[in-house]
């Protein structure tokens, strides 16, 4: 079955600094998502990839989706405490877009004021 | 506004006692999904639907039911609870090209 690895586990950055979280998964991405979640709450959709080397980007957060689809990155540039949380990948692994997701188990990051 | 609302937020209940977790959405998606969040475990799905009356196991299905009879229903069912199943719940809609909206979540706990 597929899975999907997160790194780092967690971070706690000092504010303005920038940072990169990865989602690497074990087989090929059909399509996936990164979701930002505050503690005990619900999850919160950023962005969406489907397309070998795509990229979006939404106010300070950049996340693309390498050429082979087997990994994502999302970079965050000059952090601010409002981006504190945890950041999930997930991923269908279905071609044909079962909505059956896997997750990543989720980065911790803190961003020091 | 767009949401999907699940109630209620806290239960804690005793083991055996049936118990039913709704789940509605306003957004008129066709798919919907029960994920469950354990700390070290991250998300796991429970059940999912494609559509009225067209549900699926998820990778930890045991122990639960659903039903879809409706397209903006999607309630959880713990037909006998157990400590185990004490855990933070998601309820998440979406539509085809486009990524869950999650719910608030519940946070049961079985004792």
């Amino acid at each position: 079955s597929q899975e999907l690895e997160q790194s780092p586990q967690s971070l706690i950055v000092q504010e303005g600094k920038n940072l990169t979280i990865n989602c690497t998964s074990s087989k090929t991405l059909y399509g996936l998502y990164w979701y930002k979640q505050k503690y005990g709450e619900g999850l919160i959709f950023l962005m969406m990839l489907q397309k070998g080397g795509e990229e979006k980007s939404h106010e300070k957060i950049t996340a693309k989706l390498d050429e082979k689809k087997q990994q994502s990155s999302l970079h965050i540039t000059a952090s601010q405490p409002s981006h504190a949380g945890i950041y999930l990948c997930g991923a269908d692994p279905s071609s044909s877009g079962t909505y059956k997701y896997i997750f990543g188990t989720g980065t911790r990051l803190k961003v020091l004021a | 506004e767009a949401q999907v609302t699940q109630n209620p937020r806290y239960l804690i209940t005793v083991t055996g006692k049936k118990l039913t977790v709704t789940c509605s959405q306003n957004m008129n998606h066709e798919y919907m999904s029960w994920y469950r969040q354990d700390p070290g475990l991250g998300l796991r799905q429970i059940y999912y639907s494609m559509n009225v009356e067209v549900t699926d196991k998820g990778d930890v299905p045991e122990g639960y039911k659903v039903s879809r009879k409706e397209k903006r229903n999607f309630p959880l069912i713990l037909e006998s609870p157990s400590p185990n199943q004490t855990s933070l719940y998601f309820c998440a809609s979406s539509t085809t090209g486009d990524g869950y909206t999650f719910g608030s979540g519940t946070r049961l706990t079985v004792v």
